[in-house]
C-alpha cells in the first residue's frame, strides 16, 4: 500500500525567512502533484512533477522531486503572508486513475 | 464550464437518510474521480470514472456508497443510510484523461460540498 508522508504537518513562520516542506513515500512513482488548499476552500494545483530531478518553480515556491530517493521538496522563499494556506503532495502510481495524498503541511506566516 | 461545479455546497441530514451530490465537470474532461476529506486530513480517493464507466471503485468504503455518470459527463455519488461518519467534505475532480505522453495527469477540484450527517 502507497503511503505518502508530509514533514512538517504544522509550520509557522516569519515573513522573510525560507522554509522546505518534505513529501516521502513509500512505492516507485514518477508523477507527484502539490496543491494548495485554503481554508474552507477547494484545492489549487501548484505544481506537476513528471519525471526524475524536475523541478519547477512559481514565485516564491520551488518543488522539485527524486524519484530514487522516493521525496519530493517544496521550498519556499522569502515567505509572505499571502502563502498560509495547507499544501498537500499528491503521489501517483496508477498512471492516472487515482492520487494518493499526504496529510497536508498547515503553513501559516506571520508578519 | 470554467471549473468544476458540485452541488449542494452544504447539506445536513439526519442519520439513516439517503444524499445525492452532484458534480458536473470541466467541459471536454472525459476522467471524474470522487475524493471525500475528513478535517484535518489529505483527500481520500473513493471512485474514478473514465467515460461512463467506473474505473476505479475501491475506494467506496462500503455498499452505502455507489456513484453513477450515466452520460459521461455529470457524475451524482449516492449515499444510502447516512452515518455520523459519513460527515466529511466530498470533492469532485476532472482531467483530460489518464495520463500518459500528452496528458499530466492533473487533477482539477471543485469547491466541494460538505456533508453533514446528525
Amino acid at each position: 500500500e502507497l503511503k505518502v508522508e508530509q514533514n512538517p504537518l504544522f509550520l509557522s513562520m516569519q515573513e522573510g525567512k525560507n522554509y522546505t516542506i518534505y513529501c516521502n513515500y513509500s512505492t516507485t512513482s514518477d508523477r507527484l502533484y502539490w496543491y494548495r488548499q485554503d481554508p474552507g476552500k477547494s484545492l489549487e494545483s501548484l505544481f506537476v512533477l513528471l519525471s526524475n530531478g524536475a523541478v519547477k518553480q512559481e514565485g516564491r515556491l520551488m518543488a522539485s522531486l527524486d524519484t530514487k530517493a522516493r521525496l519530493s521538496t517544496l521550498h519556499i522563499t522569502a515567505a509572505v503572508h499571502d502563502l498560509s494556506a495547507t499544501y498537500f503532495c499528491a503521489v501517483d502510481v496508477t498512471s492516472g486513475s487515482r492520487l494518493t495524498f499526504g496529510e497536508g503541511t498547515q503553513l501559516t506566516v506571520n508578519p | 464550464g470554467a471549473g468544476v461545479s458540485q452541488t449542494p455546497s452544504n447539506k445536513v441530514t439526519e442519520k439513516g437518510k439517503y444524499v445525492e451530490l452532484r458534480c458536473d465537470p470541466i467541459s471536454g474532461h472525459t476522467a471524474l474521480y470522487w475524493y471525500r476529506q475528513s478535517l484535518g486530513q489529505g483527500p481520500e480517493f473513493l471512485i474514478y470514472f473514465q467515460g461512463t464507466g467506473a474505473a476505479d471503485d475501491s475506494g467506496l468504503p462500503n455498499d452505502r456508497f455507489f456513484a453513477v455518470r450515466p452520460e459521461g459527463s455529470v457524475s451524482t455519488l449516492k449515499i444510502q443510510r447516512t452515518e455520523r461518519g459519513d460527515s466529511a467534505v466530498y470533492l469532485c475532480a476532472s482531467s483530460e484523461g489518464l495520463a500518459g505522453a500528452a496528458n499530466t495527469g492533473e487533477l482539477f477540484f471543485g469547491e466541494g460540498s460538505r456533508l453533514t450527517v446528525l
